[in-house]
């Protein structure tokens, strides 16, 4: 079936380092990919996505790519900051009405 | 504003017990669904709604149960809940449920059954 899988955390990082949490998938078909944040105590809120391949979503500085080749969406941002820090989940949509999420990346930056 | 409301945020219950977690949208969606969050497994689907009258099963629908009778409310009723279904509960809707929609979350129920 469709999964989702993202790298383990926690990830920890020194403010304005960079970052990378990476996302692979597996769908049939060709999903729309997300990056949803969760902030303690919080909801998820969308973050970015991509509807097709070779799509770059973007916001607040974070970037992702949908890469079709290697079935991927990495999160990236070129400077964390202190108010980044959070859990950070991958998720496809594959047109069936289902969402699979990925297990969850948490994130801590360091002042 | 904008807005997925659950109620209630915080339910301590024991074994058997009877419950309903409601969700109210006012985005006028179609698209509503239930998830529930473990640590180390994520989120995990429980059932979803395309519009009213209308819903199915997600990966994890066993023990719950939905109604959609009207568009706005997507409650989730555990009949006779468990131990195993102590979790952190998000209701979701979105537009149409479209690939290209964005989801939008409550701000979750955490459940603690005894």
């Amino acid at each position: 079936g469709d999964s989702v899988t993202q790298m383990e955390g926690p990830v920890t990082l020194s403010e304005e380092a960079f970052l990378t949490i990476n996302c692979t998938y597996t769908a049939t078909g060709y999903p729309s990919l997300f990056w949803y944040v969760q902030y303690p105590g919080e909801g998820l809120q969308l973050l970015l996505k991509a509807t097709k391949a070779d799509d770059k979503g973007s916001n607040k500085g974070f970037e992702a790519t949908y890469r079709k080749e290697t079935t991927s969406f990495h999160l990236e941002k070129g400077s964390v900051q202190v108010s980044d820090s959070a859990v950070y989940f991958c998720a496809a949509f594959s047109g069936t009405y289902k969402y699979i999420f990925g297990t969850g990346t948490r994130l801590k930056v360091l002042a | 504003e904008a807005q997925v409301t659950q109620n209630p945020r915080y339910l301590i219950t024991v074994t058997g017990k009877k419950l309903t977690v409601t969700c109210s949208q006012n985005m006028n969606h179609e698209y509503m669904s239930w998830y529930r969050q473990d640590p180390g497994l994520g989120l995990r689907q429980i059932y979803y709604s395309m519009n009213v009258e209308v819903t199915d099963k997600g990966d994890v629908p066993e023990g719950y149960k939905v109604s959609r009778k009207e568009k706005r409310n997507f409650p989730l009723i555990l009949e006779s809940p468990s131990p195993n279904q102590t979790s952190l509960y998000f209701c979701a809707s979105s537009l149409y449920g479209a690939s290209t929609d964005t989801q939008y979350f409550g701000p979750g129920t955490r459940l603690t059954v005894l």
